[in-house]
């Protein structure tokens, strides 16, 4: 089956600074690729995605870029804000079956 | 606006005991999942579902079984509940295979 994996575990930045997450994928045949956010105590919630036909998806401080040929994605979040930090999962979908990634912490210093 | 639905939210189980996690959607989405969340290893799927009375197994469905009667609920069954069971159990559903997947708030699980 599909094995997403992710890194950095963990990512410190200063407010204001950018952030980027990254993630790699192992089956050619995943064709949608969200990103997802996770607040303690709460379920994730979808800030991103990003489906095999397009290179690259911007919304607002967020972007994420596929290159389908090295199969990984990354997550870039500029601006960063201390309400930026949770935890990221990013995911792979093939047919219905969604695998996700070990995720990151991410901690935005004022 | 419910969305997605968890009952119970918490439980404590001992080993050896049975019991059922209900998930329901009032979206009217085909897709259908259970995952389950542990310290530094992310969401990982136990089974899903494609539509009603499909289910199909996850990367760790051993210990598990699933049925999916209705459309708008997915349960979760464990027979025999385990120590390494012991986890947050989140449902999931989207409309269809590459849409948005909505999760429940989750349901915590501990096996003594």
């Amino acid at each position: 089956g599909e094995n997403v994996e992710q890194h950095p575990s963990t990512l410190s930045v200063q407010e204001g600074d950018s952030a980027v997450i990254k993630c790699t994928y192992s089956d050619s045949a995943s064709n949608y690729f969200p990103w997802y956010k996770q607040e303690l105590g709460k379920g994730p919630q979808l800030i991103i995605d990003i489906r095999s036909n397009v290179g690259e998806k911007k919304d607002q401080r967020i972007a994420v870029t596929l290159n389908k040929t090295a199969k990984h994605f990354s997550l870039h979040i500029t601006e960063t804000q201390p309400e930026d930090s949770a935890v990221y999962f990013c995911a792979a979908s093939k047919a219905g079956d969604m695998r996700f990634g070990a995720g990151t912490r991410l901690t935005v210093k004022p | 606006n419910a969305g997605v639905t968890q009952t119970p939210k918490f439980r404590v189980l001992k080993t050896g005991q049975s019991m059922t996690l209900l998930c329901a959607q009032d979206m009217n989405h085909e897709y259908m999942y259970w995952y389950r969340q542990d310290p530094g290893m992310g969401l990982r799927l136990i089974h899903y579902s494609v539509g009603e009375g499909t289910t199909a197994k996850g990367e760790v469905p051993d210990g598990y079984n699933v049925s999916r009667l209705k459309k708008q609920n997915f349960l979760l069954g464990l027979e025999s509940a385990a120590p390494s069971q012991t986890s947050v159990y989140f449902c999931a559903s989207t409309r269809q295979s590459g849409n948005t997947i909505y999760f429940g708030e989750g349901s915590w699980l501990t096996v003594v």
